[in-house]
């Protein structure tokens, strides 16, 4: 079964840093990997998707690299800001199957 | 509509009730899933549905649970006689199937307390 463990569970920063969100999961047959921002009460929106046979994918100040043979995935975010707050989940789904398999997230608070 | 979206965003009942959510996935999109997510626990994986059939329900947590899709667009979850650990917030998304990507898309979710 898949286990999918981000770290930090938590993550304070002040406004400006470059910070590094981690994703490891343990079942590398993986089909692609998604990386999203849950704010508080709010549903999921989904940041950047690499596929099995990519390396790595950017959205502005966002880059999510995929090391499938090592089992992990790091989120990267510059500059950050205090917008960027919110929790960020990573989900694999597998070669086999259809469904996400999610981490439990990493709550960001970036500091004015 | 231009994104997924979900009916009640709120709903309070009463132990041993029916509830019914209601699920409308982006338009033209094949694929629809159910998640829950408890209180301080990670997103729980429910069904999948590929058009009008579900051919991955192992995530339905018992015979309690049920959902179906209708037109290859609007899908329901059920739960009979609710308990209160039936209390979490339930998402729904979409993906289209079209070169395969396989993105998510996520509604903004539908709270249920159980009393």
């Amino acid at each position: 079964k898949q286990e999918v463990t981000q770290i930090p569970a938590a993550l304070s920063v002040p406004e400006g840093e470059n910070l590094v969100l981690n994703c490891s999961f343990t079942d590398s047959a993986i089909y692609n990997l998604q990386w999203f921002r849950q704010d508080p009460g709010k549903g999921l929106t989904s940041l950047l998707l690499i596929q099995s046979s990519q390396r790595e994918q950017t959205s502005g100040r966002l880059n999510a690299s995929l090391d499938k043979s090592s089992g992990r995935s790091t989120l990267y975010i510059a500059a950050s800001q205090p917008g960027d707050s919110a929790t960020y989940l990573c989900a694999v789904r597998q070669d086999s199957g259809y469904a996400l398999n999610f981490g439990k997230g990493t709550s960001l608070l970036v500091t004015p | 509509g231009a994104g997924v979206s979900q009916s009640p965003s709120n709903k309070v009942t009463e132990k041993g009730k029916d509830v019914e959510l209601r699920c409308d996935p982006i338009s033209g999109h094949t694929a629809l899933y159910w998640y829950r997510q408890s209180l301080g626990q990670g997103l729980e994986f429910l069904i999948y549905f590929q058009g009008n059939s579900a051919p991955d329900k192992s995530g339905l947590p018992s015979d309690r649970f049920s959902a179906e899709r209708t037109g290859g667009s609007v899908s329901t979850l059920t739960i009979q006689r609710t308990q209160q650990e039936d209390s979490a917030v339930y998402l729904c998304a979409s993906s289209s199937q079209t070169g395969n990507t396989g993105e998510l898309f996520f509604g903004e979710g539908s709270r249920l307390t159980v009393l």
